[in-house]
């Protein structure tokens, strides 16, 4: 069964910091991983989706890298901001499952103050 | 271009009530899924529909039932409330290839429903 792991399950930067978000994945037969953005009270914003057979998208400030064979994934965030403070999801679309049946990770929540 | 919209937003049930959870899509999408998200957990799926009249099980469908007579509609009902099924509950669309050109979900705001 596929899981998902984030780390650290909260961060806090000073304004200006370079960041690096962690995912790992436990079955590398996945179609794709997404990045997800999350907002207090609102829903799930996709970020940026790297395909099995890429190894990174970028999309302004932020890089995502994946390594399928060692199962992961890693979100930069360059030159942070106040509004970048909210939680940010991994997810993977598994081979085996069909359509897109998303395996989420817990999340990392971060802040970055001013 | 309202995208996935869900209602009502918060909803506080007794145990043993039941209610629906309401998503509409106005994307024409094909597949439509409903995920719960609750604490120290990432989001888990109840149920999905890749079109009408076709419905599945996901994760955890136990205490859930949904159904999907139109493209546009996927409500997901809970017949018997319990204090198990206190969460945020999401849902998303998408087309069916989307799964092939890589093109991510659609999410809903979520519906917050506590069960006392």
């Amino acid at each position: 069964k596929q899981e998902v792991t984030q780390i650290p399950a909260a961060l806090s930067v000073p304004e200006g910091e370079n960041l690096v978000l962690n995912c790992s994945f436990t079955d590398s037969a996945i179609y794709n991983l997404q990045w997800f953005r999350q907002d207090p009270g609102k829903g799930l914003t996709s970020l940026l989706l790297i395909q099995s057979s890429q190894r990174e998208q970028t999309s302004g400030r932020l890089n995502a890298s994946l390594d399928k064979s060692s199962g992961r994934s890693t979100l930069y965030i360059a030159a942070s901001q106040p509004g970048d403070s909210a939680t940010y999801l991994c997810a993977v679309t598994p081979m085996n499952t069909g359509f897109q049946k998303l395996v989420f990770g817990t999340g990392t929540r971060l802040l970055v103050s001013p | 271009n309202a995208g996935v919209t869900q209602t009502p937003k918060f909803q506080v049930l007794k145990t043993g009530q039941s209610m629906t959870l309401q998503c509409a899509q106005d994307m024409n999408h094909e597949y439509m899924s409903w995920y719960r998200q609750d604490p120290g957990m990432g989001l888990r799926l109840i149920h999905y529909s890749v079109g009408a009249g076709i419905t599945d099980q996901g994760e955890v469908p136990n205490g859930y039932n949904v159904s999907r007579s139109t493209t546009e509609d996927f409500p997901l009902r809970l017949l018997s409330a319990a204090p198990s099924q206190t969460s945020v509950y999401f849902c998303a669309s998408s087309y069916l290839t989307d799964i092939l050109s890589n093109q991510p979900q659609h999410f809903g705001d979520g519906t917050r429903l506590s069960i006392l």
